[in-house]
């Protein structure tokens, strides 16, 4: 089945900073990527859903990059703020079966004032 | 945006008895889901649920566990009996269509089994 491997599991940036966190996943039919985002004791919040079609994604403070030959995907922020202290979740599935997510182990981000 | 509503917030129980947790998924939603967190660790897919039916578990499903739907009221995942190693935080989810949908998850449900 699907693996799907987070790195950092910890990172810690200054303000104004970029942060970047990376999954790589290993099933060539995935083809929907998400990102989440979870504050302590929160429930998980969609940032950005990334079809297999496009390989750069804009969002608020924040960029995606699907890497389809490497089978790797990156959540950049560009200017992290402390609001942006949180855990990061990366999700993957496929077009095929029954479409389950599958889900990093996770990276805590802390951003320092 | 759409909310998905879990009760209870936390649960404690002593090992061994059944706990039933309870997921209130989006209105027009059609795939439901079940997620186990061990704290500070990776959100763990269980088991989804569509049509009145389990589409597919996990290993963590174990036999111990049960979901239902019954006429669209809450979505229930029922663990009977519990162990020391079911405590963990169990996020519900839910999604429009499975795939390409994003799940909306609830809030979580915080067991604590004694």
């Amino acid at each position: 089945g699907e693996q799907v491997e987070q790195r950092p599991p910890h990172l810690s940036v200054r303000e104004g900073d970029s942060a970047v966190i990376t999954c790589t996943y290993t099933d060539p039919n995935s083809y929907y990527f998400f990102w989440y985002k979870q504050e302590p004791g929160a429930s998980l919040q969609l940032l950005m859903k990334v079809f297999s079609s496009t390989e750069i994604n804009e969002g608020q403070g924040f960029t995606v990059l699907l890497n389809k030959k490497d089978k790797r995907l990156s959540l950049n922020l560009t200017a992290a703020h402390p609001g942006d202290s949180a855990a990061y979740f990366c999700a993957v599935s496929a077009n095929t079966g029954y479409q389950n997510f599958y889900f990093g182990k996770g990276t805590s981000l802390t951003v320092i004032p | 945006g759409p909310k998905v509503l879990q009760i209870p917030s936390h649960q404690i129980i002593d090992m061994g008895q059944m706990v039933t947790l309870n997921c209130d998924p989006v209105s027009n939603h059609l795939y439901f889901y079940w997620y186990k967190q061990i704290l500070g660790q990776q959100m763990e897919f269980l088991v989804n649920f569509y049509n009145g039916k389990v589409m597919e578990k996990s290993k963590l499903f174990k036999d111990q566990f049960s979901v239902e739907r019954p006429d669209g009221s809450y979505f229930t995942l029922k663990i009977q009996p519990t162990a020391l190693e079911d405590s963990a935080v169990y996020f519900c989810a839910s999604s429009l269509l499975g795939g390409s949908y994003e799940q909306y998850f609830g809030p979580g449900t915080r067991l604590t089994v004694l």
